[in-house]
């Protein structure tokens, strides 16, 4: 049983490049979430889908986008990548879709290591 | 605004000794979580609070949930050097309709034990 997968898990950019994360589940999951994690700053959610064909914005979007065309899969794009978004990058999915499911635990990817010089 | 706050963000301690861990929310929330993280690793779900008053306990540390004052803790009973790590909770917020949010994480709780 993989959980979530994250690919490539280190990369290193040129400003302007471009480059496509990707985030594949095996547990049937509905909801998944992309994170990026910056010393002294905790998780920041970037992206978020509550399931295929749907995402929405979370905390910090801007330079991001995504795409959820199929269920066990998440793509997180930079378009033209800064230095700023030099992070780790973590990847999420859970059960979610009620507002009483009970028990629900959000699993997380081994993250991607992206630099932008 | 959504807000979680966690403090401190470092903490020393000796082994043997035990410490809290507050982890204070902006706003009407449905559960919250804490995790751990190891250096150069993923996050490790530690627990998973849903109502008032829940407690949940896993070998030293416990959690706990006051949802009315809007403060979970996590307390470290005889820290051994294995705990050190860095914890941070994460309280999923409600949308006006009541359908699941989003999970906004606070900045962690770096925590070094020493011999």
């Amino acid at each position: 049983n993989a959980g979530v997968t994250q690919t490539p898990k280190f990369r290193v950019l040129k400003t302007g490049q471009s480059m496509t994360l990707l985030c594949a589940q095996d547990m049937n999951h509905e909801y998944m979430y992309w994170y990026r994690q910056d010393p002294g700053m905790g998780l920041r959610l970037i992206h978020y889908s509550v399931g295929e064909g749907t995402t929405a914005k979370g905390e910090v979007p801007d330079g991001y986008n995504v795409s959820r065309l199929k269920k066990q899969n998440f793509l997180l794009g930079l378009e033209s990548a800064a230095p700023s978004q030099t992070s780790v990058y973590f990847c999420a999915s859970s059960y979610d879709g009620a507002l009483f499911l009970r028990g629900n635990t959000i699993y997380f990817g081994e993250g991607s290591w992206l630099t932008v010089v | 605004e959504l807000k979680v706050e966690q403090n401190p963000l470092f903490l020393s301690m000796q082994e043997g000794k035990n410490y809290t861990i507050y982890c204070n929310y902006s706003t009407t929330s449905d559960r919250l979580y804490w995790y751990r993280q190891d250096p150069g690793k993923s996050l490790e779900s530690l627990f998973v609070l849903l109502s008032n008053g829940a407690v949940k306990q896993e070998g030293r540390l416990m959690a706990s949930l006051d949802t009315k004052a809007r403060l979970s803790t996590l307390h470290i009973t005889a820290a051994v050097h294995d705990l050190s790590a860095t914890y941070f909770c994460a309280v999923r917020f409600l949308h006006e309709t009541g359908t699941a949010s989003k999970l906004t994480f606070g900045t962690g709780t770096r925590l070094q034990v020493t011999l």
